[in-house]
């Protein structure tokens, strides 16, 4: 069966700080693996993705996340967090098969302090 | 080009009663879902839609039903509304069901059920 963890329920950082997101995945075939961010009170909206290819992608708003199938894993990162990028942000999974259909992790809190 | 909408913002219910969530997207998207919010749950699938005419169940279908007669609209009707369903709703389309692209999110619906 399909799942995503997230480990870290909430995360702090100063604002300029480099910035890590964990997250794990269980997947029985090719993973298609994606980002979101929510900020409060607002819809989700991609940040990145992961298909097929160079393992490191590039995101909007200067994120990028490593695909490392031997670990499972498909951490986010950005070097230097600015004050904007607190919100929450979801890992989701997704495959090539039946209809498709995503499944998110639990969700990290990003809190950014002066 | 409005993306994905969802009506009502805020909804207050008794237990008991019914209502309908409405969802519509202008993107002339195949695949169609909604999945609800909870604290530390992250979003959970409640049904699908691969095409017009074409619903299935999620992870959690329970009390809710959906039809899918256009292809720009996926309404979810809570049949009788339970303290349980107390939570954000959110409505997401893909272009087609054929691979987990890009989904696109509405703004959700926030749902207290007293």
């Amino acid at each position: 069966a399909q799942s995503v963890t997230q480990p870290d329920i909430h995360i702090t950082v100063s604002e300029g700080a480099s910035l890590e997101l964990r997250c794990n995945y269980s997947y029985g075939a090719t993973p298609y693996l994606f980002w979101y961010v929510q900020s409060p009170g607002q819809g989700l909206q991609l940040l990145l993705k992961y298909f097929s290819g160079d393992t490191l992608v590039q995101g909007i708003k200067g994120f990028e996340a490593e695909f490392k199938r031997s670990q499972s894993s498909f951490n986010l990162r950005k070097p230097s967090v600015h004050w904007s990028d607190a919100a929450e942000y979801f890992c989701a999974v997704g495959g090539a098969t039946g209809a498709n259909n995503l499944f998110f992790g639990t969700g990290t809190r990003l809190t950014v302090i002066p | 080009n409005a993306g994905v909408t969802q009506t009502p913002k805020f909804q207050v219910l008794k237990t008991g009663q019914s209502m309908t969530l409405q969802c519509a997207q202008d993107m002339n998207h195949e695949y169609m879902s909604w999945y609800r919010q909870d604290p530390g749950m992250g979003l959970r699938l409640i049904h699908y839609s691969v095409g017009a005419g074409i619903t299935d169940q999620g992870e959690v279908p329970n009390g809710y039903n959906v039809s899918r007669s256009t292809t720009e609209d996926f309404p979810l009707r809570l049949l009788s509304a339970a303290p349980s369903q107390t939570s954000v709703y959110f409505c997401a389309s893909r272009r087609t069901s054929g691979r987990p692209d890009t989904q696109y999110f509405g703004p959700g619906t926030r749902l207290t059920v007293l």
